[in-house]
């Protein structure tokens, strides 16, 4: 199946700063996601975004589909950014709904 | 905004019990997924539903079975609970199309005695 590396596995930084995550895939994608996992555990959705680039408030993502990768970008981070950030990707030649997820960037901002 | 309801945020079993994980989605999605999450390991794919009464296998199936009788309700069942089943399990919905944006409940914390 398709594999989905991010990195850095682990990140940590002072409240303010500023953060790329990145996400590589190996094949060909039709749909790819951002989510944060909160504390409790709940992935909450940051960005559906198959190709180019969108923003949300300090968060931006873009996607290169011909290159294989997608980053997130985080800006003047805040303590509540902290969590894991998972990237899923869904290859176009491994059927609908089987959407691959990389093992995540662990993020602590510390104050 | 898309709401998707696990029944129980906690729960605790006994090596042997059946257990049932419920999911409920109020945005009349046709997809409906299950997922278990361990350290190390992510999210993995246990089975999913494209329609009332449809199901796929995903990348872990044994030890597990769905139903799916309702559009918005899928539910995964242990029929005989095993201690490495201890884990997060999450359900997720989303539209028909076979593409578009996935959406997860809390999670439900399984602890298997």
């Amino acid at each position: 199946g398709i594999q989905v590396e991010q990195s850095p596995p682990d990140l940590i930084l002072q409240e303010g700063a500023n953060s790329t995550l990145r996400c590589n895939f190996s094949d060909s994608v039709n749909n790819l996601q951002w989510f944060h996992q909160n504390p409790w555990g709940q992935l909450i959705n940051l960005f559906y975004i198959p190709s180019g680039t969108k923003q949300n408030g300090r968060l931006s993502a873009t996607t290169v589909a011909t290159e294989r990768y997608s980053l997130l970008y985080i800006s003047s981070s805040q303590t509540t950014d902290s969590g894991v950030y998972f990237c899923a990707v869904e290859s176009i030649y491994y059927g609908n709904n089987r959407l691959a997820f990389g093992k995540g960037n662990q993020v602590v901002v510390i104050p | 905004d898309v709401k998707v309801t696990q029944s129980s945020r906690y729960l605790v079993k006994r090596t042997g019990e059946k257990v049932f994980l419920e999911c409920v989605q109020d945005m009349d999605h046709e997809n409906m997924f299950w997922y278990r999450q361990d350290p190390g390991l992510g999210l993995r794919l246990i089975y999913f539903s494209y329609d009332v009464k449809m199901k796929e296998k995903g990348d872990i199936p044994e030890g597990y079975s769905v139903s799916r009788e309702k559009k918005e309700r899928f539910s995964l069942i242990l029929e005989s609970a095993s201690t490495n089943q201890t884990s997060m399990y999450l359900c997720a919905s989303r539209g028909g199309g076979g593409t578009g944006e996935l959406f997860f409940g809390e999670g439900s914390r399984l602890t298997v005695l």
